[in-house]
């Protein structure tokens, strides 16, 4: 595609529940991350996966959360149990292997009611 | 405090005005720097991106970096109501894939 697709863009649900994010990166582009967005704050890096290798989990902010990317293309982040701190927009974005410069979805906006 | 310092704003500016955004930064390690323009509800735009000190112009954008001082900047020129938008600066260290964001600054630019 053009650019990154993120499906949904929208989702509400009930505190408890499990969501499911997914990220279509841009074609050719190896690298792929995702970030959240809370309401004013700065894109806070959640992970990054690079071909085949092992992702950076190093930003997930805990157990609940976690991402699968599979056959080096289409990402899912995964969050168990949603907390309303969870509320937020989950952005995903592509880069080239080796570029820093990083291409964004439109992002989901996750609320947790 | 934060690597990334940004005034969040708002900012507002007549139509025509040069707009100048500003960013701070504290690890000295970081070498590559973008500027994102995010709309309401949409993700953030790459607008500019440098590789160490220097000037990079784009059309009415020019990005300046000054890493003795630390220091980023975004200039608009002739600015206009389209520019109206939260603008994110953004840096990583060579090496690095992962990328430090400021809060963003809003601007809004008044017809």
């Amino acid at each position: 595609g053009a650019g990154v697709s993120q499906s949904p863009s929208n989702k509400v649900t009930e505190k408890g529940k499990d969501v499911e994010l997914r990220c279509d990166p841009i074609s050719g582009h190896t690298a792929l991350y995702w970030y959240r967005q809370s309401l004013g704050q700065g894109l806070e890096f959640l992970i990054y996966f690079q071909g085949n290798s092992a992702p950076d989990k190093s930003g997930l902010p805990s157990d609940r959360f976690s991402a699968e990317r599979t056959g080096g293309s289409v990402s899912t982040l995964t969050i168990q149990r949603t907390q309303q701190e969870d509320s937020a927009v989950y952005l995903c974005a592509s880069s080239l292997r080796g570029r820093t410069e990083a291409f964004f979805g439109q992002g989901t906006r996750l609320t947790v009611v | 405090q934060k690597e990334v310092e940004q005034d969040p704003g708002p900012l507002s500016v007549p139509e025509g005005a040069i707009v100048s955004l500003n960013c701070t930064y504290s690890n000295s390690a970081f070498q590559y720097f973008m500027w994102y323009r995010q709309y309401s509800r949409k993700g953030p735009e790459l607008l500019m991106y440098t590789y160490s000190s220097g000037n990079k112009e784009d059309g009415r954008f020019t990005a300046q970096v000054d890493k003795s001082s630390k220091y980023i900047s975004l200039f608009i020129r002739d600015s206009q109501p389209s520019d109206s938008a939260t603008y994110l600066c953004a840096t990583s260290g060579a090496g690095s894939y992962q990328l430090t964001f400021g809060k963003g600054t809003k601007l809004s630019v008044i017809p």
